[in-house]
């Protein structure tokens, strides 16, 4: 099976701009969260969806924002970009019917100049 | 909401030696316990994980301990080799009501750089 991907890989953006971030979970799974990774506060949770519908959303500004497509796929998007938003954004899917195996993507780096 | 903590934030070991992470939780609905390990510039990678109903799952030289009672859980890695270092991530996990929706809400501790010295 092929694994979590997620596009593009390396983006460098502006102050307020925005950028839309793609992923694309492993075949059947139903379920994808976002979170955003940096040196100072780890991995932190930013939101759940499933069948198209966020489940769980994390304490980000509503700057933060994403959506999931009938194939799972799903996009996350950052409007108004800070130099704070710097970071690495990584994507995991998992089966999604009960809490269990959750697999990462490689990752989009974001650098807000 | 629920609060992990991981310790320690680095650990150095001799080759051959065991390593030990510890993480504690708050929420006692967490039923999940995963570990990840995420070497430089590569994505966190599921390495072994716990539920709730189990109080130890071993894995070649991995095994993850859950004292549900005092609410914390550990990575045991023994005979570490140096393809061991990488930053190793404990979470916590459980079933989540936000509104008329139920999620699956993953809590991370803040990380362990483990470097295996040859």
């Amino acid at each position: 099976k092929a694994g979590v991907t997620q596009t593009p890989r390396y983006l460098i953006k502006t102050r307020g701009q925005q950028v839309t971030l793609s992923c694309s979970p492993i075949s059947g799974h139903r379920s994808v969260s976002w979170y955003q990774q940096t040196p100072g506060q780890g991995l932190q949770f930013l939101f759940e969806y499933f069948s198209e519908t966020q489940r769980n959303k994390g304490n980000f500004p509503g700057r933060f924002s994403g959506r999931q497509f009938s194939n799972s796929r799903s996009e996350m998007n950052v409007s108004t970009l800070e130099l704070g938003d710097s970071a690495l954004y990584l994507c995991a899917s998992s089966l999604g019917q009960v809490v269990g195996e959750q697999y990462f993507g490689p990752g989009t780096r974001l650098t807000v100049t | 909401g629920e609060n992990v903590e991981q310790h320690p934030s680095t650990l150095s070991v001799q080759e051959g030696d065991s390593a030990v992470i510890k993480c504690t939780y708050s929420d006692s609905a967490s039923n999940y316990f995963p570990w990840y390990k995420q070497e430089l510039g590569k994505r966190p990678q599921l390495i072994i994980d716990i539920r709730s109903n189990v109080g130890e799952k071993k894995d070649q030289r991995i095994a993850v301990t859950l004292n549900k009672t005092a609410k914390h859980f550990s990575l045991h890695i023994t005979e570490t080799q140096p393809e061991d270092s990488a930053v190793y991530f404990c979470a916590a996990s459980k079933r989540e009501q936000r509104g008329s929706n139920t999620g699956n809400q993953f809590y991370f501790g803040t990380g362990t750089s483990l470097t295996v010295i040859p």
